[in-house]
């Protein structure tokens, strides 16, 4: 089993659909999770973190944290097709390393 | 722009050849990890600094591999006797200890081995 996993998709969803992405992780004393955006040919970027249980809204983004069930996502409200990339999911290990999933391509299609 | 920075962006070498990374944190920044991004997967750790010591190796950073971060300011990645395998994004990342764990990457160097 991969520390961090992530459906590889592709996702689509039609522009000013909310998309949704999911991501799973083993070790259940993670504190911290991210979700950083990737287009392609660039680095991540950083868009979200969470540390409690709940959610944490950003704009258009939400991420929803919930420990008991090991499941981070991320809610994106009336996508765009700038939207259009790769989400990648990442979970702090306990000496400060991010553990990525391998990522969730979304595509918005206008 | 994070104000991570790294040079080269791209590199293209020959099988065999020795190459060097260079990668400048954000300035406050006191811890810098080093990670690589292979096609269609996510970022692997490979080693990370806190100011200059390094506290970190992944199993993935065979002898081949050095990182160095002499003054606790940039940090350099070398690769010797470079592989095939060796292709792939080389990505930097920075953070400030004490914050929440919030790291944030440079451009990347792409390397390619022919």
């Amino acid at each position: 089993q991969k520390e961090v996993e992530q459906n590889s998709g592709p996702l689509s969803v039609p522009e000013g659909a909310i998309a949704s992405l999911n991501c799973t992780y083993s070790d259940r004393g993670s504190q911290s999770f991210f979700w950083y955006r990737q287009y392609s040919g660039k680095s991540p970027e950083l868009i979200m973190f969470i540390y409690s249980n709940g959610d944490k809204e950003d704009g258009r983004f939400t991420a929803q944290l919930n420990k008991a069930s090991q499941y981070v996502s991320l809610l994106i409200r009336d996508s765009q097709p700038s939207d259009s990339a790769t989400y990648l999911c990442a979970v702090s290990s306990n000496t400060g390393k991010l553990i990525f999933g391998q990522g969730t391509t979304l595509q918005v299609k206008p | 722009d994070t104000g991570v920075s790294q040079n080269p962006r791209h590199k293209i070498t020959k099988r065999g050849q020795n190459v060097t990374f260079r990668c400048d944190p954000i300035s406050e920044h006191n811890r810098l990890y080093w990670y690589r991004q292979t096609l269609g997967q996510g970022p692997e750790f490979l080693t990370y600094f806190q100011n200059e010591a390094q506290l970190e190796k992944s199993r993935l950073l065979s002898d081949r591999f050095s990182a160095e971060r002499p003054k606790g300011s940039f940090s350099t990645l070398e690769i010797q006797r470079t592989e095939q395998g060796d292709s792939a994004m080389y990505l930097c990342a920075s953070r400030l200890v004490g914050a929440y764990n919030e790291q944030f990457f440079g451009p990347g160097t792409r390397l390619t081995v022919l």
